[in-house]
């Protein structure tokens, strides 16, 4: 069984600033990782998805998150935030069977001051 | 391409009375997922249909849930009677084909119960 952990459930940042979203994982077999994101009022959409290949995976709008297998790790980035970037953000797990289910973290909401 | 669809978007209901949520996931997709999203928490799969058939209903307390996907479609979920927990966002996602690791999920804007 796979869980996930996220650390922060809110994390308040100024327009332009960097920032981090943490998410730690747990699991006994290898995994795919996922980075969701919930804008207000909208339904979850994907942002980005580690499968297999490069440990660095890039979304279009600029985050990017580095899967680190040593530290069970899949932090998300970006190096300057935009006021649009304002969500909820969730990380997921899922083993590599088909049979597996997707499991998501709490969430961790990004607010973004002007 | 329209996504996936739901409704109601808000409903309220007093506890022990029943409630139903209708789904019409993307034209084609052939995996249809139910979760629940209580506040603070990460969704929950609830269940998960193939076409018309349960591939994965062992979250789903089926003492007062139920689903069915008719003809492989629109989707309903029900739940009898309600008690204050079930009070969550209910989602709705649906995918190409079956395999929810790889397979990119498209989520509805899901319905907020309130049991009071």
């Amino acid at each position: 069984a796979q869980s996930v952990t996220q650390l922060d459930s809110q994390v308040p940042v100024f327009e332009e600033a960097p920032v981090e979203l943490r998410c730690n994982y747990s699991s006994s077999v290898s995994v795919y990782l996922f980075w969701y994101v919930q804008y207000p009022n909208q339904g979850l959409q994907l942002l980005l998805k580690y499968l297999s290949g490069s440990t660095l995976v890039e979304s279009i709008n600029g985050f990017e998150a580095e899967f680190n297998k040593s530290q069970t790790s899949f932090h998300l980035r970006k190096p300057s935030v935009h006021i649009s970037d304002t969500a909820e953000y969730f990380c997921a797990v899922s083993g590599y069977s088909s049979a597996s289910k997707i499991i998501f973290g709490s969430g961790t909401r990004l607010s973004i001051r002007p | 391409e329209a996504g996936v669809a739901q409704s109601p978007r808000y409903k309220i209901i007093e506890k022990r009375q029943s409630v139903a949520f209708w789904c019409n996931p993307i034209s084609g997709h052939a995996t249809l997922y139910w979760y629940q999203q209580i506040l603070g928490q990460g969704p929950k799969l609830l269940i998960q249909f193939q076409n018309n058939g349960v591939v994965d209903d062992s979250q789903l307390p089926k003492d007062r849930f139920s689903a069915e996907r008719l003809k492989g479609v629109d989707s309903t979920l029900k739940i009898q009677p309600a008690k204050l927990e079930d009070s969550a966002v209910y989602l709705c996602a649906s995918s190409l084909r079956l395999n929810p690791s790889t397979d990119t999920q498209y989520f509805g804007p899901g319905t907020r119960l309130t049991v009071l």
